[in-house]
């Protein structure tokens, strides 16, 4: 089975903090993706990546950076952070480059508190 | 561009009692449609998932969904559903390298 994991469950902050969070995946997957999950709003994207080095901005990256600098590892970086990034953030991981079909596979998220 | 549609936010039903869980989508090219359901405070765990072939999906936990491409729907079926089975259901359909997801729907389930 695919294992993604997110390196914290819960995770507490002071607004202006500069933030990280990461993800490791175990089975080798191109695609990697973070998602922010609010109450109403489902699930919005922020940030893919489809190969070491390579990044694409999701719907709403304003506020948010990435990292990929190994194939298993992505991580999320927010700047400067702010009491309207309180959130559920997911991590996530597909196999093959491009490749619309395939699931992708989640960690169990980090519950992230701005104050 | 694609998109999603979860009419329905919370969906109230007793246990051993059927379920539909209903979502729309909307595509101008061939889609592949996916069912995700998460467990309090978990991520999110693949149901099912339709690429082509037959329009009756199974999936995990009793549950399958049937594609209907006339009516732009893949809505989620269980004929008896449990208590266990109380968790968030998120529809998707496949973007250009990404999922687009639906807001949602709570099934919540009752003795």
């Amino acid at each position: 089975d695919v294992k993604v994991t997110q390196s914290s469950r819960y995770l507490v902050k002071r607004t202006g903090e500069k933030v990280f969070l990461e993800c490791v995946q175990d089975m080798d997957h191109e695609n990697m993706f973070w998602y922010r999950q609010d109450p109403g709003l489902g699930l919005r994207l922020i940030y893919f990546s489809y190969d070491v080095k390579m990044k694409e901005k999701g719907d709403i990256p304003e506020g948010y950076s990435v990292s990929r600098e190994k194939k298993e590892r992505f991580s999320l970086i927010l700047e400067s952070a702010s009491t309207n990034q309180t959130s559920m953030y997911l991590c996530a991981s597909s196999l093959g480059r491009r490749d619309s079909g395939q699931p992708q596979h989640f960690g169990d998220g980090t519950r992230l508190s701005i104050l | 561009a694609q998109s999603v549609t979860q009419l329905d936010s919370q969906v109230p039903v007793f246990e051993e009692a059927p379920v539909e869980l209903r979502c729309n989508y909307s595509s101008s090219v061939s889609v592949y449609l996916f069912w995700y359901v998460q467990y309090p405070n978990q991520g999110l765990q693949l149901l099912l998932k339709y690429l082509s072939g037959s329009t009756l999906v199974k999936g995990i936990n009793g549950f399958e969904a049937e594609f209907n491409k006339s009516q732009t729907s893949f809505h989620l079926r269980k004929p008896s559903v449990h208590i266990s089975d109380t968790a968030e259901y998120f529809c998707a359909v496949s973007g250009t390298n990404k999922l687009i997801f639906g807001t949602g729907t709570l099934l919540a389930v009752q003795p």
